[in-house]
């Protein structure tokens, strides 16, 4: 499986953008780059994903790399329920993952995100 | 829509006593899957269920876990007999075709 960086923890201020990075140097030209967050006590939450072009939805967007080794998660306006640990993923393939770009996840250590009001 | 339920929230045993946790996914999800995140880590898949069939146990510890899946809605995870490293939560998360994974907020067990 394909493998990711991501540092270990990071800070903002509220209301402030904030740009979590993630390296993967080793994706293949197939990988989707997925990322999800989990907040305290509750489990893990998709956040968004893509493969080769910028993506927007209501939580976040994601910039990719051109040459897709890297991305970036932004976050337009922090706020304090956006601390949590978020997770840089490229889902495993298999015959059970559905043919759809939802593969099998790995989680890593993520990076810890704190807001300061 | 109703999210992934999970139950108990919170259980303590002894360690070698027997435990099962039970999980609902979201209606029409075919896909189950259990995690286990010890803390400071990120949750690491146990086994996935297709229906009621299992694809993917590579990770279970079979000789004391076990999972099962019937009718290929509800499903229970038992460890007999836990030991002291499995203290963690256990997480369970059901996909839709062409969705991302959805996950309940686990149970969090403790071994005494």
């Amino acid at each position: 499986d394909a493998k990711t960086t991501q540092p270990n923890s990071m800070e903002s201020n509220e209301e402030e953008p904030v740009h979590l990075p993630c390296n993967h140097s080793t994706i293949s030209g197939t990988d989707y780059i997925h990322w999800y967050r989990q907040l305290p006590s509750q489990g893990p939450e998709y956040v968004i994903h893509g493969l080769t072009s910028n993506v927007n939805n209501r939580m976040a967007s994601l910039a990719i790399a051109e040459d897709r080794k890297s991305s970036t998660l932004i976050l337009h306006r922090a706020t304090l329920r956006d601390a949590a640990v978020y997770y840089c993923i490229l889902p495993a393939w298999g015959p059970n993952a559905g043919g759809t770009s939802y593969g099998k996840l790995t989680f890593g250590q993520g990076t810890i995100l704190t807001v300061h009001p | 829509e109703a999210g992934v339920a999970q139950s108990p929230r919170y259980k303590i045993i002894e360690k070698r006593q027997s435990v099962a946790f039970w999980c609902n996914p979201i209606s029409g999800h075919a896909t189950l899957y259990w995690y286990q995140q010890i803390l400071g880590q990120g949750p690491k898949l146990l086994i996935q269920f297709q229906n009621n069939g299992v694809v993917d146990d590579s990770q279970l510890p079979k000789d004391r876990f076990s999972a099962e899946r019937l009718k290929g809605v509800d499903s229970t995870l038992k460890i007999q007999p836990a030991k002291l490293e499995d203290s963690a939560v256990y997480l369970c998360a059901s996909r839709g075709t062409g969705q991302p994974q959805h996950f309940g907020d686990g149970t969090r067990l403790s071994i005494l």
